[in-house]
């Protein structure tokens, strides 16, 4: 299957710092990348949408300002906390599909993860 | 509103045989997976269905009832590997994702 790769894997912060989290299809154009937040023993949580060359759409209740998403090539995206607090804590997990090369099945590819810990 | 309803927690044997229900409630309808999550890890895929009936992988089974917005994951001849999170998450009318909390499954020797 299509590899999604995640940088970095762990981080810890300073409060009021910033953030940037990669995300990189290896071997397949990702025109559309998501980006989700889980907290221990809970669901993943939708964050954003990052389109390649446009804005993101984010859901309801998430801060534009304060997650910052940027597509600019179709193998890569990425999230930056901006002024990152302990409440900000979380495994960022980004996912794509491979919709280009027309073997698309509907499976969300996933990177590894990035748990970020703020301190 | 949309939702997934799947078990918290569950508890089998190595060796033995564990199904996993899920049920949903969406805005229309277009396909069911099932992930498998391990602690501290990414999600990967494990089964994607759209009709009715039962699709089988390997040890792994997953079953669709479309009218009874029904599905399960059959895991067959556990091993201690198979101790994850198992996440069920199905298509609505726009192809949002609708991700279920997620069954932790605990392997006992």
């Amino acid at each position: 299957g299509a590899v999604v790769s995640q940088h970095p894997s762990w981080v810890i912060c300073k409060s009021g710092t910033s953030v940037k989290i990669e995300c990189r299809s290896l071997d397949f154009q990702a025109t559309t990348m998501f980006w989700y937040r889980q907290f221990p023993k809970q669901s993943l949580m939708l964050m954003a949408t990052s389109n390649e060359g446009s804005k993101a759409t984010y859901e309801q209740g998430v801060e534009k300002d304060k997650f910052l998403i940027n597509h600019a090539s179709l193998t890569l995206s990425t999230l930056t906390v901006t002024s990152a607090h302990p409440e900000d804590s979380s495994f960022y997990i980004c996912s794509a599909r491979d919709l280009l090369s027309g073997h698309d099945t509907g499976e969300l590819f996933f990177g590894e993860g990035s748990r970020l810990t703020v301190l | 509103g949309q939702n997934i309803d799947q078990p918290t927690e569950m508890t089998a044997t190595e060796g033995a045989i564990v199904q996993i229900n899920c049920t949903y409630q969406t805005s229309g309808f277009n396909g069911l997976f099932w992930y498998q999550q391990h602690a501290g890890e990414a999600p990967t895929f494990l089964s994607y269905n759209v009709l009715d009936g039962l699709e089988e992988k390997g040890r792994f089974s997953s079953f669709l009832s479309r009218s009874k917005g029904y599905s399960y994951l059959l895991l067959k001849e556990l091993q201690m590997k198979d101790s994850a999170s198992y996440l069920c998450a199905a298509w609505d009318s726009n192809y949002q994702l609708i991700w279920g909390a997620g069954t932790k499954l605990i392997i006992k020797p």
